[in-house]
């Protein structure tokens, strides 16, 4: 089975600190996403990753960063954070050559 | 680049009704198509997908069917409960692309 967890279920931080938002999986799965969950707009992506120390934008990197160190560990680095980055950050893993996406129970970030 | 649209955004259907939640997709390469229920304060989970070699497919009281011609596919629940009220999201996917999901339709079963 297969697992996913995150750092923080719930976080809340100042307008300009820097913000670490960490995901583990357990299952050797070699591609690691993060989305954003915004009412009305769905999950929409920030970086991915495929492989160690690869990492790739998607379609929201602005403001952000990752880094993956290890296979099993893929971070979120919010800079600076801002107020229009309060939102749901969902990290997931993706086996490759499998199509079936595990998400972890999601962090739920205020920017204050 | 793939876009999903999904409808209805909201849908209250009463218990033991029908519900059903559409999706359509734009790049006709994609060729798998996940639901999520997402249950408040928690993470998503796959109730059901579709590869585009079927048409349909069916667990239980839910099913999903796919038209690749004109590019849509559905979710449909039958005999609706009150533990179905969630939020359902959709996605297309082609190998070696990402993800793209729909916004999301929020689900209220009424007793």
């Amino acid at each position: 089975d297969v697992k996913v967890t995150q750092s923080s279920r719930y976080l809340v931080k100042r307008t300009g600190e820097k913000v670490f938002l960490e995901c583990v999986q357990d299952m050797d799965h070699e591609n690691m996403f993060w989305y954003r969950q915004d009412p009305g707009l769905g999950l929409r992506l920030i970086y991915f990753s495929y492989d160690v120390k690869m990492k790739e934008k998607g379609d929201i990197p602005e403001g952000y960063s990752v880094s993956r160190e290890k296979k099993e560990r893929f971070s979120l680095i919010l800079e600076s954070a801002s107020t229009n980055q309060t939102s749901m950050y969902l990290c997931a893993t993706l086996g490759t050559g499998t199509d079936t996406q595990y998400f972890g129970p999601g962090t739920r970030l205020t920017v204050l | 680049g793939e876009n999903v649209e999904q409808h209805p955004s909201t849908l209250s259907v009463q218990e033991g009704d029908s519900a059903v939640i559409k999706c359509t997709y734009s790049d006709s390469a994609s060729n798998y198509f996940p639901w999520y229920k997402q249950e408040l304060g928690k993470r998503p989970q796959l109730i059901i997908d579709i590869r585009s070699n079927v048409g349909e497919k069916k667990d239980q009281r839910i099913a999903v069917t796919l038209n690749k011609t004109a590019k849509h596919f559905s979710l449909h629940i039958t005999e609706t409960q009150p533990e179905d009220s969630a939020v359902y999201f959709c996605a297309g996917y082609n190998y070696g692309q990402n993800f793209v999901f729909g916004p999301g339709t929020r689900l209220s079963v009424l007793p």
